[in-house]
């Protein structure tokens, strides 16, 4: 059983188009996290929800949009996608504890986005 | 200066040498220390964790953390094929009594050659 699962696993569009990843954990956590994977591997965070919350928005410009439907679900939504929008998108999850966030991450095996 | 800074390699070995990855970060709230392996096209896998400065040792896989230096350390022995791939530190900043998100370092990459 997959813990952390997304799909699409291979995303190729155009510019100025408006695509989904959705991503799906049966861990049980209560945290679930954005990350954006550049070619050079270096992973940021995004976007973190605790319990269908946003606590966590990095700069991260307006056309990409989280929504969390409950807490084994955390989707990403992203509009007029652009060049610079290719990228690995990685959903994961974590349990936190009393707020803590530096709990182990559980990583899917990420969404990777072409745009041309 | 980024927070958290890796020479991204790409390192290349043969079979049984030790290897070596560093990170150095600046931020000194920073108070727990992570070692993340990915494969390629996979997603990143927690390896080791320590919250203190020392070492910390699992297998052949020991992690070393110098908070004075701001000088983090994972060390290979007896390094396979298998651990082909990309390592990326991390760290977590304490702020009251809560951990904060955790930032990656870049990555290196290591090719273990048989």
């Amino acid at each position: 059983d997959t813990a952390v699962s997304q799909t699409p696993k291979y995303l190729v569009t155009q510019m100025g188009n408006d695509k989904s990843i959705k991503c799906e954990q049966n861990l049980g956590h209560d945290t679930m996290y954005w990350y954006k994977q550049d070619s050079k591997k270096f992973l940021k965070i995004m976007f973190s929800y605790n319990n269908k919350e946003l606590i966590i928005n990095e700069t991260v410009p307006n056309r990409f949009s989280p929504k969390s439907p409950d807490k084994a679900h955390l989707n990403l939504h992203i509009n007029s996608l652009e060049l610079g929008d290719s990228a690995v998108y990685f959903c994961a999850s974590s349990q936190a504890y009393s707020g803590n966030l530096s709990g182990e991450l559980f990583f899917g095996e990420g969404s990777r986005l072409t745009v041309l | 200066q980024k927070e958290v800074e890796q020479d991204p390699g790409p390192l290349s070995v043969p079979e049984g040498a030790i290897v070596s990855l560093n990170c150095t970060y600046s931020n000194s709230a920073f108070q727990y220390f992570m070692w993340y392996r990915q494969y390629s096209r996979k997603g990143p896998e927690l390896l080791m964790y320590t919250y203190s400065s020392g070492n910390k040792e699992d297998g052949r896989f020991t992690a070393q953390v110098d908070k004075s230096s701001k000088y983090i350390s994972l060390f290979i022995r007896d390094s396979q094929p298998s651990d082909s791939a990309t390592y990326l530190c991390a760290m977590s900043a304490l702020r009251g009594t809560s951990y904060d998100k955790v930032i990656f370092g870049p990555g290196t990459s290591l090719s273990v050659i048989p």
